[in-house]
């Protein structure tokens, strides 16, 4: 079956710090992965969307300067919070579609980010 | 403009009983999907149901099934004999495929939070 996971599953980080979060696309090849941030309100915001061979498309609010992401190959993707602060916080969750699939997409367990 | 709404913030349902949670959206693709997850308290995501914007058939997934109303750009998930295990937050959320470059983009909705009473 196609599985999602993401690394760590939870973690605290100091304000101003910066902390990565990994996506692993399992059973399945992922031609684009979706980053998402939910935030305590429950709210979903699309950070980014990275399509291999293609240039990364990030949502207004979000940069690739505070958000880079890295998606080497297509079971793969890395997503940085760099100075990190409490408006930071929430669930960041992964979506990866299958290159079979035109819509198929799987989430991951998502990455929970405490800023102190 | 893509969006979805689920005006529900919260429902609620005695063991056994029908469940229907509502959502609606805006788009101008022709092509889309309508996902329909359920979030755990862990915050983890689980997907249970999607209807294909072409299809006129309501979808069915073991106990979930969807009222599709295309024209009115309005998709119900009902859950039938609920389970106090069925409890979470549910979000609708909208696919659209993009058709000159493929792309697609979700959008969720805010989410109806049900409690299933035993």
């Amino acid at each position: 079956g196609a599985l999602v996971y993401q690394y760590p599953r939870r973690t605290i980080c100091k304000s101003g710090t910066s902390m990565r979060m990994e996506c692993q696309a399992v059973g399945f090849q992922a031609t684009s992965v979706a980053w998402y941030r939910q935030s305590p309100q429950k709210t979903f915001e699309l950070i980014a969307l990275s399509t291999v061979n293609s240039a990364i498309k990030y949502e207004q609010n979000f940069t690739q300067e505070k958000f880079p992401i890295s998606h080497p190959n297509l079971s793969f993707s890395s997503m940085t919070v760099l100075n990190a602060y409490l408006e930071d916080r929430g669930l960041y969750l992964c979506g990866a579609r299958d290159r079979r699939a035109t819509y198929e997409q799987y989430f991951g367990p998502g990455t929970r980010l405490t800023v102190l | 403009a893509q969006r979805v709404t689920q005006v529900q913030p919260t429902g609620s349902s005695q063991w056994g009983e029908e469940v229907t949670l509502d959502c609606s959206y805006e788009t101008s693709e022709y092509f889309y999907r309508i996902f329909w997850y359920r979030q755990l308290f862990s915050g983890e995501m689980v997907f249970l149901i999607y209807q294909p914007s072409f299809d006129t058939q309501n979808q069915r997934s073991g106990r979930y099934s969807v009222v599709f109303q295309k024209s009115f750009k309005s998709i119900s998930l009902v859950i039938s004999a609920s389970q106090p295990e069925d409890s979470g937050t549910y979000f609708c959320a909208l696919s659209e495929l993009k058709p000159r470059t493929g792309g697609y983009k979700v959008v969720f909705g805010s989410g109806t939070r049900l409690l299933v009473s035993p």
